[in-house]
């Protein structure tokens, strides 16, 4: 079936980085954009970029601009975020979602930033 | 720049009640980009509505979405006990490309 699975938790300590994965199966990866969104605990949905598997071109939010890179390895039908410079206030679930519909979520990848 | 806003922020219905969500643009947007999801704890979320009206594959007839301009509404005609979650209005437009509503929170009376 369609869906996309992501990597694992992840604790990390302030300023450090975190990369969280999103395997794609059941479709074909490059005929659909990649979002990532993220949400605090108790929070909404906050849409971080996008990625055209494709291409490999991006678009981030200007609140994550110079601090995420989204990038994939299509032969493995996988896509990346790289979130740097963590603090605590980017403890939160990770989404990665298919778009234009997001109709596909992956599970959710927890990060926590503590020291 | 269009903004999104939910109301209300909780709603508190009995099973078997009708339910009626909204969401309102700062802007008038084309109904086409328009979608509402749901939100159940621990879980991602799940595409209900596109393009405003549309249910997704698999939604239930139940829930149902209409609006246009910057007015928008889902309804739940009939709630059943797995249908309290927190749900989202999401728009897309020209930059950034997606954003999402606060949420409206639906519990159990």
């Amino acid at each position: 079936q369609v869906q996309l699975v992501q990597s694992g938790a992840e604790v990390k300590k302030p300023g450090a980085s975190v990369k969280v994965s999103c395997k794609a199966s059941g479709y074909t990866f490059t005929s659909y954009d990649i979002n990532w969104v993220r949400q605090a605990t108790g929070q909404g949905l906050e849409w971080m970029g996008w990625m055209n598997p494709n291409s490999g071109n991006t678009g981030y939010a200007q609140k994550f601009q110079g601090r995420v890179t989204m990038t994939r390895n299509t032969s493995i039908s996988t896509a990346y975020m790289e979130l740097s410079s963590l603090r605590s206030e980017d403890t939160a679930v990770y989404y990665c979602a298919r778009s234009p519909a997001f109709d596909i979520w992956g599970q959710g990848t927890m990060v926590t930033v503590s020291s | 720049e269009s903004v999104l806003t939910q109301s209300p922020a909780t709603l508190s219905l009995s099973p078997g009640e009708r339910a009626t969500l909204s969401c309102r643009a700062s802007q008038s947007v084309s109904n086409d980009l328009l979608a509402w999801y749901q939100q159940k704890p621990g879980q991602a979320p799940r595409l209900l509505i596109y393009a405003a009206s549309n249910r997704a594959t698999g939604i239930p007839a139940r829930f149902s979405g209409s609006g246009s301009g910057t007015d928008f509404t889902l309804t739940i005609s009939s709630l059943e006990p797995e249908d309290f979650a927190i749900y989202y209005c999401q728009l897309r437009r020209e930059w950034p490309p997606y954003i999402f509503g606060q949420g409206t929170r639906l519990e159990i009376k």
